[in-house]
């Protein structure tokens, strides 16, 4: 069965910290992964996308991360800052059909 | 250019009734896909149209339709709302000959 699979579910860091976010996926056939952030009721905008060949992408602040041997990925927030408080969601796509896998997403509150 | 739009932006309506609602995609995409989000959850693929037809479905009852007109733009039928269809309703469009989905804002709907 298809499945994507996000922790912590929930975190709360500092502004200015560091914080990592992990993702592990059983997608099969895998086409890409991708990271979204998500504001409270709103829609998910895409931060990275990353095909099985690719190790590593970054988006200003955000870097992703892809082990497609462990099928593992982490998206890696330097700096944080206030509104980088949202829901964070891994995405696997499958090839071929390009469906959606989503996982239920990591909550991050950053406090002044 | 307008990004994904979607209305209406909220929605309350009673056990038992029929909803609908509306997307337009961004110029130049002619796949919409539709997902429910449940609070606290990732969204859950309901269906996808191209070419005014469902492409794929997802896991959801026959009371959740659809429709694809020729400019695009699409909408979600739901019938005999139930209590558990309270949630947030995304479309996502993409691209003519890519597989990137570019989300709206989303439609919350609430059923008392």
């Amino acid at each position: 069965k298809n499945q994507v699979e996000q922790s912590p579910q929930s975190l709360i860091i500092l502004e200015g910290k560091n914080c990592t976010l992990q993702c592990n996926y059983t997608v099969s056939p895998f086409s890409n992964l991708r990271w979204y952030k998500q504001d409270t009721g709103r829609g998910p905008v895409s931060l990275t996308i990353m095909t099985f060949s690719e190790n590593t992408k970054s988006n200003g602040r955000y870097t992703a991360t892809l082990d497609a041997d462990t099928k593992q990925s982490s998206l890696h927030i330097t700096a944080s800052q206030l509104s980088d408080s949202a829901s964070y969601i891994c995405v696997a796509t499958t090839s071929g059909t390009y469906k959606y896998i989503f996982g239920t997403g990591t909550r991050l509150k950053v406090l002044a | 250019d307008a990004g994904v739009t979607q209305s209406p932006t909220h929605l309350i309506k009673t056990r038992g009734q029929q909803v609908t609602l509306r997307c337009s995609p961004k110029s130049g995409h002619d796949t919409v896909s539709w997902y429910q989000q449940a609070l606290g959850q990732g969204p859950q693929f309901i269906f996808q149209y191209y070419e005014e037809e469902e492409r794929q479905r997802g896991n959801f009852p026959d009371r959740f339709s659809g429709h694809q007109f020729p400019n695009y733009s699409s909408e979600l039928n739901v019938n005999a709302l139930l209590l558990g269809d309270s949630a947030l309703y995304l479309c996502a469009s993409t691209p003519q000959g890519r597989s990137e989905q570019y989300f709206g804002p989303g439609t919350r709907l609430t059923v008392t």
